[in-house]
C-alpha cells in the first residue's frame, strides 16, 4: 500500500527564518499529493496540493513541487511568521478502491518571535 | 470554505458501553465522507470509506461490526462504536469529499473509555 515519510518534530525557528519539511512518498502509479495543516483546537485544512509530476503547489506563501524522480514533496516557505505555528501533514491519495488519504506522521512546526 | 463538523468534540463514556459521533458536511453535500483514526503522536489511519446510501467500505483490520457506520443522508454520517473498550480511546476524525475531490476534515472527536 501507499506510505508516507515526513520529518518528525518538533521543528523550531524563529520568525522570518526559512522554513522546509521534508516529505516522501510510495505509491503505485501517479498520486495526488497534498499538504495539510491543522492549528491548534482546529481540523485539518489543505494548505496546498498538486496532482501530476512538476506540478508546484502554492499557497499562504507555502510552496511544495511533485517530484518523481525523487518521489517527494517538499514543503518551503520563505519567511515564516508565528501564525504558521501548527502540525503539517503530508498525503497522498492513489486512488482505488479505498480512496482515502494516507498521511504522513505529521510535523509539528513552532514558530518563536 | 466548506466546513465539516463533528459532535461531541470529546466523550468520556464506560467501558461495554456505545459511543455514536456526528460528522456533518455544514454547507456542501458529500457522496462519500471518511473516518479516520489517530493515535498520539502518530498519523491519521483510514479506518472506513462511508458512502451515502450503501453499505461503508472497511479497512483491513478495523472490525465492521465494533465500528457502525451509517451515511443517512448528503449530509450526514455517523460512526458508532459498539462496546467500548479503553483500547478503543482514540481521536477520531471524519472527512467529507466534496464534488471536487477535496477532502474537508472535522475538528475531532476525542473517545477516553474508562
Amino acid at each position: 500500500g501507499d506510505s508516507v515519510t515526513q520529518m518528525e518534530g518538533p521543528v523550531t525557528l524563529s520568525e522570518e527564518a526559512f522554513l522546509t519539511i521534508n516529505c516522501t512518498y510510495t505509491a503505485t502509479g501517479y498520486p495526488s499529493l497534498f499538504w495539510y495543516v491543522q492549528y491548534p483546537g482546529e481540523g485539518l485544512q489543505l494548505l496546498l496540493k498538486a496532482t501530476k509530476a512538476d506540478d508546484k503547489g502554492s499557497n499562504k506563501g507555502f510552496e511544495a513541487t511533485y517530484r518523481k524522480e525523487t518521489t517527494s514533496f517538499h514543503l518551503e516557505k520563505g519567511s515564516v511568521q508565528v501564525s504558521d505555528s501548527a502540525v503539517y501533514f503530508c498525503a497522498c491519495h492513489s486512488g482505488g478502491g479505498a480512496d482515502g488519504l494516507t498521511f504522513g506522521k505529521g510535523t509539528h512546526l513552532i514558530i518563536q518571535p | 470554505g466548506a466546513v465539516v463538523s463533528q459532535h461531541p468534540s470529546w466523550v468520556i463514556c464506560k467501558s461495554g458501553t456505545s459511543v455514536k459521533i456526528e460528522c456533518r458536511s455544514l454547507d456542501f453535500q458529500a457522496t462519500t465522507m471518511f473516518w479516520y483514526r489517530q493515535f498520539p503522536k502518530q498519523s491519521l489511519m483510514l479506518m472506513a470509506t462511508s458512502n451515502e446510501g450503501s453499505k461503508a467500505t472497511y479497512e483491513q483490520g478495523v472490525e465492521k461490526d465494533k465500528f457502525l457506520i451509517n451515511h443517512a443522508s448528503l449530509t450526514l454520517s455517523t460512526l458508532t462504536v459498539t462496546s467500548a473498550h479503553p483500547e478503543d480511546s482514540s481521536f477520531y476524525i471524519c472527512s467529507a469529499r466534496s464534488l471536487t475531490e477535496t477532502q474537508y476534515f472535522g475538528p475531532g472527536t476525542r473517545l477516553l473509555v474508562l
